[in-house]
């Protein structure tokens, strides 16, 4: 089954303890991006990747590091998660041509 | 910058009626518009994509329409169930140099059918 896999679903964290939420695609998509998704605000993009080892800034990028080392995987970094950090995030990755996006089922975050 | 709205936040329907969403954007100059429905707790599904040279796109009992010149797309659906019950998001892709992987989202339309 094509499909976007996300881990943890859910993640408690204190604040200033580095954590990485994983991300991973079965369908061979180039293009794949992080989302974080806040009440009254919709979906803001963190940071995306068009391939491998091309990553770029999304419009809410602080406080947020990623990586593409393989097509597949494209996982999100908090180096010193903060309170405003916590928010529901989302992986998606991109068909071609037509650009259709297929999403992961979020991982809510908590920083305390 | 691209702007996306999505007005009502919030609507509730009687089983059976049709449904209607819009969606706005400030810029014309879009690539695509996609329509996205997420259930509480899960991630978004895409339900039709519309391409900037197209005017609408239908899925059953879906209908999207797309107005580029006045920033404007409506989601239709027809014979609401109540398991229609969802939130409603619309995104686009602006068609910029520096938008190449970037897409602007609405904050979504919360609908409640009701049996």
């Amino acid at each position: 089954e094509a499909q976007v896999t996300q881990n943890p679903r859910y993640l408690i964290t204190v604040t200033g303890k580095k954590l990485t939420v994983t991300c991973s695609q079965n369908m061979n998509h180039e293009y794949m991006s992080w989302y974080r998704q806040d009440p009254g605000l919709g979906l803001r993009q963190i940071y995306y990747s068009m391939n491998v080892e091309v990553t770029d800034k999304g419009d809410v990028p602080e406080g947020y590091k990623v990586s593409r080392k393989e097509k597949r995987n494209f996982p999100l970094i908090l180096e010193s998660p903060s309170p405003n950090q916590t928010s529901l995030y989302f992986c998606a990755s991109r068909e071609t041509p037509n650009e259709k996006l297929f999403f992961g089922s979020g991982t809510q975050l908590s920083a305390l | 910058k691209q702007e996306v709205t999505q007005i009502p936040a919030a609507l509730s329907v009687p089983e059976g009626e049709n449904l209607v969403l819009n969606c706005s954007f400030t810029d014309s100059a879009i690539y695509n518009l996609q329509w996205f429905r997420q259930d509480p707790g899960k991630g978004l599904t895409s339900l039709l994509l519309i391409q900037s040279s197209q005017r609408e796109q239908t899925s059953g009992r879906l209908n999207a329409s797309l107005d580029k010149s006045s920033g404007r797309s409506t989601l239709y659906i027809a014979a609401s169930q109540p398991g229609d019950s969802a939130t409603y998001l619309c995104a686009v892709r602006p068609r910029t140099t520096d938008s190449w992987g970037k897409f602007q989202f609405g904050a979504g339309t919360q609908v409640v059918v009701t049996p």
